[in-house]
């Protein structure tokens, strides 16, 4: 089955730590997000890439960096210069830039605390 | 800057109660307005409405935009415990090139369903 495959579920982090969260997709998608999902805050997004070895910072990229090698592929890295990490990260896909006809497919996630 | 408001932030009712969700926008380049349910993780695709006046409809739930108001409402009626969900409303716009820009979130309405 397609679909978008984000792991680990659960993760933690020491201070001044880099963690890496993955997402792998094999929709044949273009267009790969990661979005940071707080309570009360809705999904903020950090960054995103439309291509292979391109990507652009989103609303709240300080702190991440990604790398797009592959087009199935989009890791997310949590740097130890994101002070506040502990949230709910959610990987996404679509065709193209925008959603195309359907908006995002969405991975189940990753909940990362800081310990 | 691109801003997505739904109302209300949380909202508790009983079983078969109908409940009538909002949300607003305002943002430049309007492309669509998407409806997703997140029960535990992944936001799981409802609908998408790109002309005012027309009701999408699937089961119980269906949802209209009013392009002139700047606005959407996601109806479900005969509620059930498992439409306990965030029901998350988000917008994609045009990019400047003529591409599209993804999509912008509002916080999310917590429905709670209780039996």
């Amino acid at each position: 089955d397609g679909g978008i495959t984000q792991s680990p579920k659960y993760l933690f982090r020491k201070e001044g730590q880099n963690v890496t969260l993955s997402c792998e997709q094999n929709l044949n998608h273009d267009a790969m997000y990661w979005y940071r999902q707080d309570p009360g805050q809705g999904l903020r997004l950090i960054y995103y890439s439309q291509i292979v070895n391109d990507f652009q910072k989103g609303d709240i990229a300080e702190g991440y960096s990604v790398s797009r090698e592959k087009k199935e592929s989009f890791p997310l890295t949590v740097t130890s210069a994101q002070k506040n990490p502990t949230a709910f990260y959610l990987c996404a896909s679509s065709p193209s830039r925008g959603g195309g006809s359907y908006g995002y497919t969405f991975g189940s996630g990753t909940r990362l605390t800081v310990v | 800057e691109d801003k997505v408001v739904q109302s209300p932030l949380s909202l508790v009712v009983h079983e078969g109660d109908t409940v009538t969700l909002n949300c607003s926008y305002e943002v430049t380049n309007f492309r669509s307005l998407l409806w997703y349910k997140q029960e535990k993780k992944a936001p799981t695709f409802l609908f998408m409405l790109t002309s005012s006046g027309i009701e999408k409809k699937s089961g119980r739930l269906s949802s209209i935009l009013d392009k002139k108001e700047l606005s959407s409402i996601l109806n479900i009626t005969a509620t059930q415990t498992g439409d306990s969900a965030i029901y998350l409303c988000a917008v994609a716009t045009r990019g400047s090139g003529g591409g599209a820009d993804g999509l912008t979130f509002g916080k999310g309405t917590h429905l709670i369903i209780q039996p």
